[in-house]
């Protein structure tokens, strides 16, 4: 299968400071999709964004921006001045469009200490 | 009104017994999926429906079989259980390949087994 890798297992970071979650995907596709989802302490998985093949453009949304970089095939979230809420697990996942099929990263541990 | 809703939420079972979760999905979406992700946190595919019709089907015992009696249901019944099966099950939908892919999930039943 092609892989999702997020190589960071757990991250720890103090409120306030930037963090940048790593995430590369291979792909045979010409046509896919990545997205980030965030699993908060509670358990439930939260989209977060969608980016398709075809947008390199980067994306920001208030302190989260997401850099899509299809030559290293890489679509990293950073996280500007992080707050203790941001404390989630944090997963990076591809859609592959020829078969319907959406695999994960094994997720990056992110905890914010006050 | 969920959207995704899966029962039961927690099932505390023993070794040998067979059990099911059941997946409902409200949005008119065409895919259904069933995830399992275990203590680690790794969220890995077992299945995939499109339209009643099983389309992935990953390495997963043949224990475990899925069920899809409509478009808008999907089951997993889960035969001889192990202590192994213990884990958080996501069943998840999305609307039909040719749009984005995005996934909307359920909260997850959690499965212990004893």
């Amino acid at each position: 299968a092609q892989k999702v890798t997020q190589a960071q297992t757990e991250i720890s970071v103090v409120e306030k400071e930037d963090v940048t979650l790593d995430c590369v995907y291979e792909t045979r596709d010409t046509t896919y999709y990545l997205f980030w989802y965030k699993q908060p302490p509670s358990g439930e998985l939260v989209f977060l964004i969608r980016r398709n093949s075809f947008d390199e453009q980067n994306e920001i949304s208030g302190r989260y921006s997401w850099n899509f970089q299809k030559s290293t095939s890489s679509f990293n979230f950073t996280i500007t001045a992080s707050q203790v809420v941001d404390s989630a697990v944090y997963f990076c996942a591809r859609w592959s469009y020829n078969n319907n099929d959406m695999r994960f990263g094994a997720g990056t541990r992110l905890t914010v200490k006050p | 009104d969920t959207a995704v809703s899966q029962t039961p939420k927690y099932l505390v079972t023993q070794m040998g017994n067979d059990k099911s979760i059941k997946c409902e999905q409200n949005l008119g979406h065409d895919t259904m999926y069933w995830y399992k992700q275990d203590s680690k946190k790794f969220l890995k595919i077992m299945f995939s429906y499109n339209n009643k019709e099983l389309i992935i089907n990953e390495t997963v015992p043949n224990r475990f079989s899925p069920k899809s009696p409509d478009k808008a249901h999907l089951n997993l019944h889960i035969n001889s259980l192990e202590l192994g099966d213990s884990a958080v099950y996501f069943c998840a939908s999305s609307q039909d390949r040719g749009l984005s892919g995005e996934l909307f999930f359920g909260e997850g039943s959690r499965l212990t087994v004893l």
